[in-house]
């Protein structure tokens, strides 16, 4: 099956620094979503990519959907320490019953330390 | 707009009772809602998709007779865990597409805290 190879797992850095993760499927994904999950919650939409090339961000976010449209990254600059949580890339194939279906990356543990 | 609810937040069994999630679409109507199951530290896996008004569609390895789905209207899916056991204790969060009518992704619900004693 479809598998999306997510790295680094974990990251630590200091406040205001720069950090890029990112996402490589062996196949072809259509969209391309990035969510962050706090502790006990569930994950919440940060960036969704629908065009291959596509460059989206979203206020200190910044998110590439890849020509290949097997790969996307995320990079969040200025890190705060309210970045701290669990970041998953997540594919979707779409159309017909497809749409909402996703495969998630293992995620990238990310601390941020004041 | 866009709000999935999940209940319970958390809940505590008994080895060999059933529990029951429920998943609810707010403000929107959810043709399909998707069930995942995550082990701490971990991602989130697939269990099943839920369409309304016909059978689930478990991923390969989900018990379905242990994890019962019900999808009986637009706006509520439901899983029920049966005889759980200590093993089945887990994170379970839920989903909810409108479908191609959105050119946009699914909706998670704030997950179910899941512990068998």
């Amino acid at each position: 099956g479809q598998q999306l190879n997510q790295s680094p797992q974990s990251m630590f850095i200091q406040e205001g620094e720069d950090v890029s993760m990112n996402c490589t499927s062996s196949s072809i994904f259509n969209t391309w979503l990035w969510y962050k999950q706090d502790p006990g919650e569930g994950p919440v939409l940060l960036i969704a990519l629908y065009k291959a090339g596509e460059l989206t961000s979203n206020g200190r976010l910044t998110a590439q959907f890849g020509i290949t449209r097997k790969d996307s990254f995320l990079n969040i600059s200025a890190s705060i320490p309210s970045d701290v949580g669990i970041y998953f890339c997540a594919g979707q194939l779409g159309g017909g019953t497809s749409y909402g279906k996703l495969t998630f990356g293992q995620g990238t543990i990310l601390t941020v330390h004041p | 707009g866009a709000v999935v609810s999940q209940h319970p937040s958390w809940v505590i069994c008994k080895s060999g009772t059933s529990v029951k999630i429920e998943c609810r679409s707010l403000d929107f109507q959810a043709t399909t809602m998707f069930w995942y199951r995550q082990f701490p530290k971990q991602s989130l896996m697939l269990m099943a998709t839920s369409n309304e008004g016909s059978k689930a569609t478990y991923e390969q390895g989900v018990e379905k007779d242990k994890f019962l789905i019900n999808h009986a209207s637009l706006t509520l899916s439901t899983l029920t865990v049966t005889s759980a056991h200590p093993e089945d204790s887990s994170f379970y969060i839920c989903s909810a597409s409108p479908g191609a009518i959105m050119n946009t992704e699914a909706f998670f619900g704030q997950g179910t805290r899941l512990t068998v004693v």
